[in-house]
Formats: C-alpha cells, sequence, structure tokens
C-alpha cells in the first residue's frame, strides 16, 4: 500500500490563479519534502518540513509556500501560479534527515 | 553548491548483459548516496544506499563508491525488460537538508 500519497494527480491551472498540491504520509516520517522536476534540471528541493507547523526554504523557493499542519500532511501552494512553474512536483518523506527519501507518484501541473 | 553528473544520458542493453552507470560529484565531503529508478509517468523507487567507500549490494544492484575520484556507479547484474526506466544518483547535501539529483541516465533493456 502506498506510503506516499499526492492529490491531484494532474492539475491544469491559469496563470496568476491560485494551486495547492496535497501531499498525504503514512510513515510516521519526520520530514517531509516537495521536489520539482523540470527537464534539464532534474528534481530540486522547494520546501521540507522536520516538525509540523514549521516549514524550511529549499534550494528554490521563491514563488511557493508550504504548510505543515499535520505530521501526515503537506501542502504546496502557488498563490499566483505562472508559465515558468509548469513541471511535475513530487512529494517526498524521511525518518531523519540523513535516512532514504521515499517519494511520491507526483503531481502533473500545467500552467497555461 | 553540490554539482552532480551522470553518465552515459541512454544506454541500451541486452537482456542478461551487466549495465554500468557513471554519477560524479563536486563535494568531496559528502558521504550519503543513494541511486533511483524512475518508470515513465511514476514515481522514484530507492535501489540502493552507500555511505563509504566500496561496494554495497542490493540484490541485483551494486553501488560502487569511491570519494577521493567523487565517483558513484551503479551496475546492473541480468538487467530485464522490467529495468527499463531512468536512474538517479542522488547526493546528500551536508550543508542543508534535501538531495541533489542528476539528470539521470535512461536506460532499454531489450530482450
Amino acid at each position: 500500500e502506498a506510503a506516499v500519497t499526492q492529490s491531484p494527480r494532474s492539475k491544469v491551472a491559469v496563470t496568476g490563479g491560485k494551486v495547492t498540491l496535497s501531499c498525504h504520509q503514512t510513515n510516521n516520517h519526520d520530514y517531509m519534502y516537495w521536489y520539482r522536476q523540470d527537464t534539464g534540471h532534474g528534481l530540486r528541493l522547494i520546501h521540507y518540513s522536520y516538525v509540523a507547523d514549521s516549514t524550511e526554504k529549499g534550494d528554490i523557493p521563491d514563488g511557493y509556500k508550504a504548510s505543515r499542519p499535520s505530521q501526515e500532511n503537506f501542502s504546496l501552494i502557488l498563490e499566483l501560479a505562472s508559465l515558468s512553474q509548469t513541471a511535475v512536483y513530487f512529494c517526498a518523506s524521511s525518518d531523519r534527515g540523513q535516512d532514504t527519501q521515499y517519494f511520491g507518484p507526483g503531481t502533473r501541473l500545467l500552467v497555461l | 553548491q553540490q554539482k552532480v553528473q551522470q553518465s552515459p544520458e541512454s544506454l541500451t542493453v541486452s537482456e542478461g548483459a551487466m549495465a554500468s552507470l557513471n554519477c560524479t560529484f563536486s563535494d568531496g565531503t559528502s558521504n550519503n548516496f543513494r541511486w533511483y529508478r524512475q518508470h515513465s509517468a511514476k514515481g522514484l523507487e530507492v535501489l540502493v544506499s552507500i555511505f563509504s567507500d566500496g561496494e554495497k549490494e542490493e540484490g541485483r544492484f551494486t553501488a560502487h563508491l569511491n570519494r577521493a575520484n567523487l565517483h558513484v556507479s551503479l551496475h546492473i547484474r541480468e538487467p530485464q525488460p522490467s529495468d527499463s526506466a531512468v536512474y538517479l544518483c542522488a547526493v546528500k547535501n551536508n550543508y542543508a537538508q534535501g538531495l541533489t539529483f542528476g539528470l539521470g541516465t535512461r536506460v532499454s533493456v531489450f530482450p
């Protein structure tokens, strides 16, 4: 049974609109992460969290917010979606920062 | 900032032959490396983790790490068509959380 799930699996959004991507894990892990995957860039870290109600910036946080309301749930929020945010977004979780990260199936976002 | 490069970009092998993938990294103090596999339109599956110089085997997958040469490799023994996927090298950053990924090697296994 999948331990990291993401919703929606795909989404089409309009430029300037608000988009919320959701992630849920049943691993009982403390750490959760959001990455984006683009052709030519590989996966890059956007935000992460190591405890509920707290989030940290990753390598490319501009244009994104994150929310960790509980240990199990981690959301990525695009307040004003832009064309450049078209990508596949992956959520991951790990027990501790050094441990293996387990990934969800990804969300394909197309901004028009 | 950590840089991770993978080669070759793509690799075609026959079923049963050995497949060898390469990954170089820039931060010689790194000590936390993982190989992931990504099937088309799917999530990432961890294959093998390695933390010290030498070899680590997980089933048909073997990782070799040589930190002096800034090099980690993955060898796939007796590859099968179901192993056709993109293979990603990931290095844990010492200075921050998160992983730095290479762009991947696309492996195609033909019967």
